[in-house]
Parts: C-alpha cells; structure tokens; sequence
C-alpha cells in the first residue's frame, strides 16, 4: 500500500543508548519532515528534508540527528537519549504542495 | 509570527449535536489551512483544508471557515456522531513550506 512507513512501532531505550527511527515513502514526495507528539504540546518539528540531499532543523533539534539516505528515505537518530525523548514520533512527506501524509508513529519510552 | 493558537484543549458533545475547535494565527503570509484528524494509536491524517481565497468550505459533515481579516479560522462537525471522537490539529503554512500545528483538541461524542 502507499504511503509513510516507520519501524519500529514501539521501542524502550536505557537512558545514554542509541537507535534509529526508520521512515520510508513511495509517494515520489520531495519532502520528508521528522515531528514528535507530547501531550499538551501538538506535533513539534524535530527535522525536515525538503528535498534529497538537504535538510534543517525545526523547531526542537537538540539530542538528534537525520539523513536523507535518498528520496524514499529519511532517519531520525538518537545519539544518547535522555529520558526528555520519551514521546510519540511521526515521519511525515509531502509533494511539493498542499499537505502531508503521515506514518503510524513510533512510540519511544526512555527509562 | 509562527504559531498557530487552537482552543479549546478539549471538547465534549452530545450525539447529534455541532462541535467547534478555533484556531488563530499570526503569519499573514500563510496560504494553506488544513485540518488533521488523529485517531489513538494512529498518525495524523488529512481531513479538510481551505485556501484564503474562499471564506467557507464544505465537505460532508465537516465545515472550514476562514476570517482572513481576522486570522482565524474554524472547524465546524455538523451532527457529531461517537465515531469523530478523536484529536483534531489545525496548521498553517505557505503552499510549499512546512506546516505549523495548532496543540490539538481532544474530541469525545457521547451517545
């Protein structure tokens, strides 16, 4: 089916350890967005990637990282998590207009 | 400039009944207002979005209005039914910018 997929759907993580969070598109979207969900707060952009080859930071970068491996792809890494990252994370793309389309998010417990 | 104000955090209605969720912004240069839709454990999905060029726009049971001199615009449900129970995000952007998210509002329709 098309669409965004995220691996994995739940992870828990020792505080100080490292992951991936995978995203994947087969949409041909040019751009691909990585936002975190804490209740209270909305969607928070994390990073985005407007297009292969770029990416910047939103509105809550610190403690990750990306790649935008090619067009299909975009990961969010998480260097030494803190138990502050516990939250809900959703990879998003979008054609070069109008709106998004979501994945099914990943939800990330930091103990 | 950037954010996107949505009240109220929660809602509870009646079966039947019309429910309300408000938003304002204050970037006069956005041009793309969608509504997302959120059920639990899913990720947010498209449901309706308005252009400023149109004051009103309709689709089945739900209804956008927009007040360009105001900056605001609205979610208006027409006969809310148990099944739009969910978490409503409104955003704002330019076309092909990154979207900016209201903080949601937590629908429940009581039978």
């Amino acid at each position: 089916n098309a669409g965004v997929t995220q691996t994995p759907k739940f992870q828990v993580l020792k505080t100080g350890q490292s992951m991936t969070l995978q995203c994947a598109q087969d949409m041909n979207h040019n751009s691909m967005y990585w936002y975190r969900q804490d209740p209270g707060m909305g969607l928070r952009l994390i990073y985005y990637s407007a297009s292969e080859g770029t990416t910047d930071k939103g509105e809550v970068p610190n403690g990750y990282n990306v790649s935008r491996l090619n067009k299909r792809e975009f990961s969010l890494r998480l260097e030494s998590a803190a138990p502050s990252q516990t939250s809900v994370y959703f990879c998003a793309s979008k054609p070069g207009s109008y709106g998004y389309t979501f994945g099914s998010g990943t939800r990330l417990t930091v103990v | 400039q950037q954010q996107v104000k949505q009240s109220p955090q929660s809602l509870i209605v009646q079966k039947g009944g019309i429910s309300i969720i408000n938003c304002a912004y204050e970037n006069t240069a956005f041009d793309y207002f969608p509504w997302y839709q959120q059920f639990p454990g899913k990720g947010p999905a498209l449901l309706i979005a308005i252009r400023p060029d149109v004051s009103e726009k309709k689709e089945g049971r739900f209804t956008i209005s927009f007040n360009k001199s105001a900056k605001q615009f609205s979610l208006h449900i027409m006969d809310s039914q148990p099944g739009d129970s969910a978490t409503y995000f409104c955003a704002a952007s330019r076309t092909t910018d990154k979207l900016i998210f209201g903080t949601g509002t937590r629908l429940q329709v009581f039978p």
